[in-house]
């Protein structure tokens, strides 16, 4: 298996504009998470996903940020519009819950927000 | 919600020797601890992990234990390497209802010194 894909692998905006980073779960994998790791705040999980449904999106910092499952393979994290504090690298990460709950992490996107 | 705490924040060994890594739960419906490893540029990947029917898992140079009474779980690396160097996070996940979420804890960045 390829393993979580995700896309792009670094990313460099300016402050306002938007931001849409995306991920790719492993095929038969039925739950998706979003985390965001900086320095200061360590590993944070942003929002996850069970059979497509947003399960719980506390960690969401602000209305600035939205996520989206469509289907089973893919889900995006946008960010609009973006600021300089966004900067960040953002993982999705994919399990299947009825078999264990390992979560296997895609590479990241390292976001620059100027 | 579970808290998880991990110490230490760093660990530097020589090479050869041994590393243990502490982490704490507060959920004593938590049955699954993952360890994962980060290394630079990359997303953490499952090393480890245990199960709360399980007092003790071993592989290769790692092992895992686990307290369920005191709610405490270590990792410990023996014959440390170079290429062991890398961050830690030890994570708990909270019973079959909650599409495997884990709470992690804040990492253990390991060095190893040749």
């Amino acid at each position: 298996d390829a393993g979580v894909i995700q896309s792009p692998r670094h990313e460099v905006t300016e402050m306002g504009q938007e931001v849409t980073l995306r991920c790719k779960p492993i095929s038969g994998h039925n739950s998706l998470f979003w985390y965001r790791q900086t320095m200061m705040r360590g590993l944070e999980l942003l929002i996850y996903f069970n059979n497509n449904v947003p399960i719980d999106d506390s960690g969401m910092p602000e209305d600035r940020f939205s996520a989206k499952m469509p289907n089973a393979s893919f889900s995006t994290l946008k960010i609009q519009p973006s600021e300089p504090r966004d900067s960040a690298v953002y993982f999705c990460a994919s399990s299947f819950t009825v078999a264990g709950k390992t979560q296997y992490f895609g590479p990241g996107t390292r976001l620059l927000v100027l | 919600g579970e808290n998880v705490e991990q110490h230490p924040s760093t660990l530097s060994v020589q090479e050869g020797d041994s590393a243990v890594i502490k982490c704490t739960y507060s959920d004593s419906a938590s049955n699954y601890f993952p360890w994962y490893k980060q290394e630079l540029g990359k997303g953490p990947q499952l090393i480890i992990d245990i199960r709360s029917n399980v007092g003790e898992k071993k592989d290769q140079r790692i092992a895992v234990t686990l307290n369920k009474t005191a709610k405490h779980f270590s990792l410990h690396i023996t014959e440390t390497q170079p290429e062991d160097s890398a961050v830690y996070f030890c994570a708990a996940s909270m019973g079959n209802t909650n599409a495997g979420k884990s709470t992690f804890g804040d990492g253990t960045t390991l060095t190893v010194k040749p």
